[in-house]
């Protein structure tokens, strides 16, 4: 059971404009939400985060945006750059349980 | 601030033996998690250290098992490796505060023959 999806499997976008990559969740429970970027032979790298107490958190040209009614995150790159290009990668958490659920990754192309 | 370190960064083994990787995780950081990642499958929940007990874990058999020290320092072992084992497995550490962000290390890419 993936209680944490992200349906796109790749995006590409061109560079300057926006992208958006977007996640859903079943698990009513979870009630905090993260965002990882991954480089090949990398480890992924921590981006932004929310909690269920809000519905936008903002750092740079990142934005996550919340809506808890759909069970769905999105997360918003403006302007997008050549080196976004990586996959993306959405997690969530229950209250209290330090146990993340990630889904199974966007790769995201940003086109010079 | 040095980062989540795992050892080695490359390994292969057979199919029947076991193996053993390490993971520091940043200095202050007490839960240690552990993912394994394959194509296709994103990051799969293995299991979550906190003050050297288990505190959550995913499912995996186990084959699969894990260890964290005094120092926070872990270790995660699998043993009568088969062919399916073959991944990328990823460390990550955190506060143990509630609603805190993972920080991964660089992972070990175990290869089974």
């Amino acid at each position: 059971d993936q209680q944490v999806k992200q349906n796109s499997p790749s995006l590409s976008v061109q560079e300057g404009r926006i992208s958006i990559l977007n996640c859903d969740y079943t698990n009513s429970m979870f009630d905090y939400f993260l965002w990882y970027k991954k480089y090949p032979a990398e480890g992924p790298t921590f981006l932004i985060s929310i909690s269920s107490i809000k519905d936008k958190n903002e750092d740079g040209r990142f934005t996550v945006f919340l809506n808890k009614s759909a069970k769905h995150l999105s997360l918003h790159i403006v302007p997008s750059q050549p080196g976004d290009s990586a996959v993306y990668f959405c997690a969530a958490s229950g209250s209290g349980t330090y146990k993340y659920i990630f889904g199974t990754g966007t790769r995201l192309k940003v086109l010079a | 601030k040095a980062g989540v370190t795992q050892t080695p960064r490359y390994l292969i083994k057979t199919r029947g033996q076991q193996v053993t990787l390490s993971c520091s995780p940043i200095s202050g950081h007490r839960s240690v998690s552990w993912y394994q990642q394959t194509p296709g499958q994103g990051l799969q929940f293995l299991f979550e250290y906190f003050s050297e007990t288990q505190r959550n874990k995913g499912n995996f058999p186990g084959r699969f098992s894990g260890r964290q020290f005094s120092n926070s320092r872990s270790e995660m072992n699998v043993s009568t490796l088969e062919l399916g084992d073959s991944a990328l497995y990823l460390c990550a550490s955190s506060l143990s505060s509630p609603n805190q962000p993972q920080h991964f290390g660089d992972g070990t890419r175990l290869s089974i023959l």
